[in-house]
Order: C-alpha cells, then sequence, then structure tokens
C-alpha cells in the first residue's frame, strides 16, 4: 500500500520568510496529492492540492510542485504571517481511494 | 465548498459505556466516509472505510466489534466505541468525499475522553 513520508516534522522561519515542508511517497499510482493546515483542536482545512498531470500550482502565496519520477510532491509558503502557523499534512491518494497522510509539519511563524 | 458536520464535539463517557459519533454530509451525497483517530501531535491514523450500504473495510490493527460503523444513507456514517477504556480516549474525525470526487471534506472532530 501506499506509505507518505513527510519531513521536516517541526520547522521555524522568521515572519515574512519562505517555508518548505517535503513529501515523498512509494505508490507510483497515487494520482492526487492534497494539502492540508490544522490548527489545534480543529479539523484539517485543504490549502492546494495538485494532480498527476501538473507539475506545480500555486494560490497566492502558496504553491506545491511535484516529481512524479523521484515520488516527491512539496509545499511553498512564501512571505510566511504569523497565521501560517498551524500543523501542515501531505497526503497521497489513488483516484478516490482512501488518503494515506504524512506525520505532519508543525509550521511556527516567529514575528 | 462541501460541509461534513460531527457531533458530539466534545464528549466524557465512563469506563464500559459505549460512544456514538455521528458524521454528516450536509450539502452533498458521500458513499464513502472515512474515520480517523489523531493522538496529540501525531498524524490523522485512519481505522476504517465507511461504505454506504455494505459493511466498513477496517485499517489492520483496528477491532471492528470494538469500533462499530454504520453507514445506513448516502449522508450519514457513525462510529460507536463500545464498551469504552480510557485507552480510547482520543480525537475522532471523519471525511466524506462526493461520489467520484476527490477532495476529502473533514468533520470537526469529537473529543472523546473515558473516564
Amino acid at each position: 500500500g501506499e506509505n507518505v513520508e513527510q519531513h521536516p516534522s517541526t520547522l521555524s522561519v522568521q515572519e515574512g520568510d519562505s517555508a518548505v515542508i517535503k513529501c515523498t511517497y512509494s505508490d507510483s499510482a497515487s494520482n492526487y496529492f492534497p494539502w492540508y493546515k490544522q490548527e489545534l483542536g480543529k479539523r484539517p482545512q485543504l490549502i492546494i492540492d495538485i494532480r498527476s498531470n501538473v507539475g506545480e500550482k500555486k494560490d497566492q502565496r502558496i504553491a506545491v510542485t511535484l516529481n512524479k519520477t523521484a515520488k516527491h510532491f512539496s509545499l511553498h509558503i512564501t512571505e510566511t504571517q504569523p497565521e501560517d502557523s498551524a500543523v501542515y499534512f501531505c497526503a497521497a491518494t489513488q483516484g478516490a481511494q482512501k488518503l494515506v497522510f504524512g506525520q505532519g509539519t508543525r509550521l511556527t511563524i516567529n514575528p | 465548498g462541501a460541509v461534513v458536520s460531527q457531533h458530539p464535539s466534545r464528549v466524557i463517557c465512563k469506563s464500559g459505556t459505549s460512544v456514538k459519533i455521528e458524521c454528516r454530509s450536509l450539502d452533498f451525497q458521500a458513499t464513502t466516509m472515512f474515520w480517523y483517530r489523531q493522538f496529540p501531535k501525531k498524524s490523522l491514523m485512519l481505522m476504517a472505510t465507511s461504505n454506504e450500504g455494505s459493511k466498513a473495510t477496517y485499517e489492520q490493527g483496528v477491532e471492528k466489534d470494538k469500533f462499530l460503523i454504520n453507514h445506513a444513507s448516502l449522508t450519514l456514517s457513525t462510529l460507536t466505541v463500545t464498551s469504552a477504556h480510557p485507552e480510547d480516549s482520543s480525537f475522532y474525525i471523519c471525511s466524506a468525499r462526493r461520489t467520484q470526487g476527490t477532495e476529502a471534506f473533514f468533520g470537526q472532530g469529537t473529543r472523546l475522553t473515558v473516564v
């Protein structure tokens, strides 16, 4: 089955700097890769996703890149703000199959 | 976006009792719903896949007689924690997808405390 590895587990950056979180997956059949942001005690919220037919997707300060050959995908947050502080999870799935989550990254933005 | 409502958001129960958690898709039909358990500062661990009108598919290591799942309609799945013990205390969260959809929408989660 699918296995998703996520790094780093914690990340601390200065406000205004960029943050990058990386994930690798094992199943070459996976074709959908969402990223979720979870604040303490809250539900995960989808922030961006990418499908396997695209190499990069951007939405304002957030971008995701996908390298199918290497089976890894990354989340990039630019011009970070204090409200970006949260736990971020990557995930991978094939079609409507179950989502397999990475271990999560606790991102802290320092003022 | 689609709305998934989970109830209750918090519950405290005594050891040995059972607790039912509901997950509803409010504005779409969900053939499949997923139940997760999340320990503090940990990732979401898939417990089972709930299929409307059929038996749930449980992940390895999850006791199906302990965690009963029922998906009686296209908008409702329930998770019942039977004979709860303190080690069952956790954050339980469901998600649902539109039929033929890929994006997963999450409920707000249920914090279960067994005393």
